[in-house]
């Protein structure tokens, strides 16, 4: 399967904990994304990688979020201190253009206590 | 602020008839435009995309039409399917950079 992987697929924690999400991006794709989605809403957008470099984030993201792609292969998405209200989907998509077709991964889902 | 928006959050169509879902938006500067089909516990699935050069792109039985003007965008799927039944998300963009999803719209194609 070469489609987009996400690791965990759900995660359980307690308020003020750290928790960090990896995405493994279709290979060869040099975009990749990441995204929030709560209930009756579509996914929002948080950051984005071309290659290694973080080209542009959201001010949904606050300073508690960190997202790395080293050497351009796959990302981690960190939260620091997390709170009831991260609790969300996080999606990775990834995709081989600037103007092509996002590929999602399935999600984690976060929740915290 | 929603610069996307998908005004009806359902549509149930019979199987076999014409499906339209409806997305507005508010910058005039997106130029690309993306439908998403998702299901339940699944990340979301391309669909197709239109370029703000065009008014029409069609694949298959997915069409999707641009009104620059009106600031719509609407996908028509004929003929509509049960397996077609998920939720729908409009996207935009500016520059195919930062991408802004509408809350979607549940469709239902009733056998």
């Amino acid at each position: 399967d070469t489609g987009v992987s996400q690791d965990p697929r759900h995660k359980i924690t307690k308020r003020g904990q750290n928790v960090t999400f990896r995405c493994d991006p279709i290979s060869e794709h040099n975009r990749l994304y990441w995204y929030r989605q709560t209930l009756g809403q579509g996914p929002e957008f948080l950051t984005y990688f071309q290659n290694e470099a973080q080209l542009e984030k959201s001010r949904l993201l606050s300073d508690r979020f960190s997202a790395e792609r080293p050497k351009g292969s796959f990302s981690t998405l960190e939260i620091q201190r997390t709170e009831q209200g991260d609790s969300a989907m996080y999606l990775c998509a990834s995709s081989p253009a600037r103007y092509g077709e996002q590929y999602f991964g399935p999600g984690t889902r976060l929740t915290v206590t | 602020d929603q610069q996307v928006k998908q005004n009806s959050p359902s549509l149930s169509v019979q199987e076999g008839r014409i499906s339209i879902l409806n997305c507005d938006y508010t910058n005039s500067m997106f130029d690309y435009f993306l439908w998403y089909k998702k299901y339940p516990a699944e990340g979301p699935t391309f669909l197709i995309s239109i370029s703000s050069i065009k008014d029409k792109n069609e694949d298959g039985r997915f069409t999707v039409f641009l009104n620059k003007s009106a600031k719509h965008l609407s996908l028509h799927i004929v003929p509509s399917q049960p397996g077609d039944s998920a939720v729908y998300f409009c996207a935009a963009s500016i520059t195919g950079n930062q991408f802004y999803f509408g809350t979607g719209t549940s469709l239902t194609v009733i056998p």
